[in-house]
């Protein structure tokens, strides 16, 4: 079955950087669009990135565009957040969730992970 | 950005009953609407996309209707496993964006 496994999650100072990956497995990683979806605490879910099946093309949130980067490696059926320049409003749990199409483009998500928490404090 | 709001914020429901839950868009998305289910410690669920085709493995008991600006998600029946947390999203335009949630609550 469609297995998604985030992990780099952890505590880190403003400023500061992390990356997420998100390991797929039980389904065609390269023939699927993924995103980053996070909620931060006591809030709602916020997007945050989506890249192409082939890794081409990448859209983001005003939130993060220009601090963080969305990367996938499909010989290895893992995607990539490298967050840079942290801020406490970064503070969240991040989920990688699947698309059920190859482009960039807004859709629903047919299958999430568990979720990595990144803390952003000093 | 299109702000989606869902109501009520918590519904009461007693097993067995019909429970209805409304998500309102501050502009049309169309049907590019998505319903999923959140329980504790687990991760969102889809349940219904295109405003009111049920995912694969999604029980009949859930339906969703609407278009537009207005959205329904209705369960019938409801069983003990169907008490959590419910969000909308639309994927009509970008930035993808969700409801605030409603809290199904056994009554």
């Amino acid at each position: 079955q469609v297995q998604l496994v985030e992990s780099g999650g952890g505590v880190v100072q403003p400023g500061r950087s992390l990356r997420l990956s998100c390991a797929a497995s039980g389904f065609s990683f390269s023939a699927y669009a993924m995103h980053w979806v996070r909620r931060a605490p006591g809030k709602g879910l916020e997007w945050v990135a989506v890249i192409s099946s082939a890794g081409s093309n990448t859209y983001y949130a005003d939130s993060v565009k220009g601090r963080f980067t969305i990367s996938r490696d499909n010989s290895k059926d893992t995607l990539y957040l490298q967050m840079n320049t942290l801020r406490a409003e970064d503070t969240a749990i991040y989920y990688c969730a699947r698309d059920p199409r190859t482009m960039v483009r807004p859709y629903y998500f047919d299958s999430w992970g568990q979720g990595t928490l990144v803390t952003v404090s000093s | 950005e299109i702000v989606m709001t869902q109501s009520p914020g918590t519904l009461s429901v007693s097993p067995g009953e019909r429970a209805t839950l409304s998500c309102r868009a501050s502009q049309s998305v169309n049907s590019n609407l998505a319903w999923y289910q959140e329980k504790p410690g687990q991760p969102p669920r889809l349940l219904i996309n295109g405003g009111s085709t049920r995912a694969t493995g999604i029980a009949a008991r859930f339906s969703g209707s609407g278009s537009g600006t207005e959205f329904t998600l209705t369960i019938s029946g409801l069983q003990s496993e169907d008490f959590a947390v419910y969000y909308c999203q639309q994927y009509n335009n970008w930035p993808i964006t969700f409801g605030q949630g409603t809290r199904l609550d056994i009554k």
